[in-house]
């Protein structure tokens, strides 16, 4: 069954430290994964892309991480910003079909002073 | 930012009354999505369209209908709305499915059944 699993639900952290977002997916066979920022009260708009040769991307002070053999992706945010509080997605597509899109539950970061 | 707009922002009705929202693009993509957002279940389709007048369901699907006229247009109808159909909807728009095809969602659609 095609799955995506985010971790931690939710995270608080003081403005300028780092974290880190896990994503583990069971999609097959695998396009490519997305990391999503939704502000609150907004659509979801696309951080970054990952296909199945590319290990690491910076976007700014985010950087996602793919691991294809093990099924994992992480996204770091270095220096965090109170503007980083939002939710975080990931999303992973299948190769083929319209409906090849196979979404996380999302965690939730707030960033506090 | 991609050009999808989404009708009404917010609206209370009652339980038993149809509802409709709408999703307009300006981007002549191909696909678009409707999907319902929940605490704890993230986005979940409903329903998508891979062109005028072809649409097919998703996850979540039943108690709600659609329809494609046009290509910039993208209808969501509740026929007779329930209280477990109070959620934030969105409407999304791809142009194509490959690597490439980056989601684009729309501001939402906050709907209360009382």
């Amino acid at each position: 069954k095609n799955q995506v699993e985010q971790s931690p639900q939710s995270l608080i952290i003081l403005e300028g430290k780092n974290c880190t977002l896990q994503c583990n997916y069971t999609v097959s066979p695998f396009s490519n994964l997305r990391w999503y920022k939704q502000d609150t009260g907004r659509g979801p708009v696309s951080l970054t892309i990952m296909t199945f040769s590319e290990n690491t991307k910076s976007n700014g002070r985010y950087t996602a991480t793919l691991d294809a053999d093990t099924k994992q992706s992480s996204l770091h945010i270095t220096a965090s910003q109170l503007s980083d509080s939002a939710s975080y997605i990931c999303v992973v597509s299948a190769l083929t079909g319209a409906n090849n899109l196979f979404f996380g539950t999302g965690t939730r970061l707030t960033v506090i002073p | 930012d991609a050009g999808i707009t989404q009708s009404p922002r917010h609206k209370v009705t009652e339980t038993g009354t149809p509802v409709t929202l709408r999703c307009h693009q300006t981007e002549n993509h191909r696909y678009m999505y409707w999907y319902r957002q929940d605490p704890g279940h993230g986005l979940r389709l409903i329903h998508y369209s891979y062109g005028v007048k072809d649409t097919d369901k998703g996850e979540v699907s039943d108690g709600y209908s659609v329809s494609r006229s046009k290509t910039e247009d993208f209808l969501l109808t509740l026929e007779s709305a329930t209280s477990s159909q109070t959620s934030v909807y969105f409407c999304a728009i791809r142009e194509r499915t490959g690597a490439t095809g980056e989601l684009f969602f729309g501001e939402g659609s906050r709907l209360t059944v009382l």
